[in-house]
């Protein structure tokens, strides 16, 4: 149980272009979904939080006009990366927490963004 | 200074061998610690949580020391399959705080 998805797996673009990742819980109901960004030997940084039905949360630094995020239903959540530059190019992974339980994430298997 | 810092490593052992991570968090109210193992270009995925009193599984045993806000991981009997990126977390508020991860790479 607890699988969480994420698609596409990979994507290259060019710059300018706007990016959607989805990210699904398979198995179990997320109230709160996480995205997260992780550039080449970097940690995982926390991009947002994701409340289903409410306006995301978003990290200092993060441009919400940039990164927009909607959490539609307790199983879906998707990221655009809007007008996407080569500085972008990164791993976003998303990772779900499931409703009502404890406070453990699983995490997607990531989307790796290549902008050119 | 870092939220949560340990040394990238990377470290080279031989299998079989015995080797400790540390790591060092700056929040004195974060709560919740726990290991990551992150495979090259995957996702991490929770190895371990860790607690005040130390717990182990298996050959993995992970100590945490509040007064020195200062969390360690000990892996025995290293495998070739233990090579991976293991990532120092903490959590507060429900929010993950990662380290930058420390590599491991067991040689035969």
């Amino acid at each position: 149980g607890a699988v969480v998805s994420q698609h596409p797996s990979r994507v290259i673009c060019k710059s300018g272009t706007s990016v959607k990742i989805e990210c699904r819980s398979l198995d179990f109901q997320a109230t709160t979904m996480f995205w997260y960004r992780q550039f080449p030997k970097k940690s995982l940084m926390l991009m947002a939080t994701s409340n289903e039905g409410s306006k995301a949360t978003y990290e200092q630094g993060v441009e919400k006009d940039k990164f927009l995020i909607n959490h539609a239903s307790l199983t879906l959540s998707t990221l655009t990366v809007t007008s996407a530059h080569p500085e972008d190019s990164s791993f976003y992974i998303c990772s779900a927490s499931p409703r009502g339980g404890l406070r453990e994430q699983f995490f997607g298997p990531g989307t790796r963004l290549t902008v050119l | 200074r870092k939220e949560v810092e340990q040394d990238p490593g990377p470290f080279n052992v031989p299998e079989g061998a015995t080797v400790a991570f540390n790591c060092t968090y700056s929040n004195s109210a974060s709560q919740s610690f726990f290991w990551y193992r992150q495979d090259c270009r995957k996702e991490p995925k929770l190895l371990m949580s860790v607690y005040s009193s130390g717990n182990e599984d298996g050959r993995f045993t992970a100590q945490l020391n509040r007064a020195s806000q200062y969390i360690s991981l000990l892996i025995r009997d290293s495998k070739l399959s233990d090579s991976a990126t293991y990532l120092c977390v903490e959590s507060n508020t429900g929010k993950l705080i990662f380290g930058q991860g420390t590599t491991l790479q067991v040689k035969p």
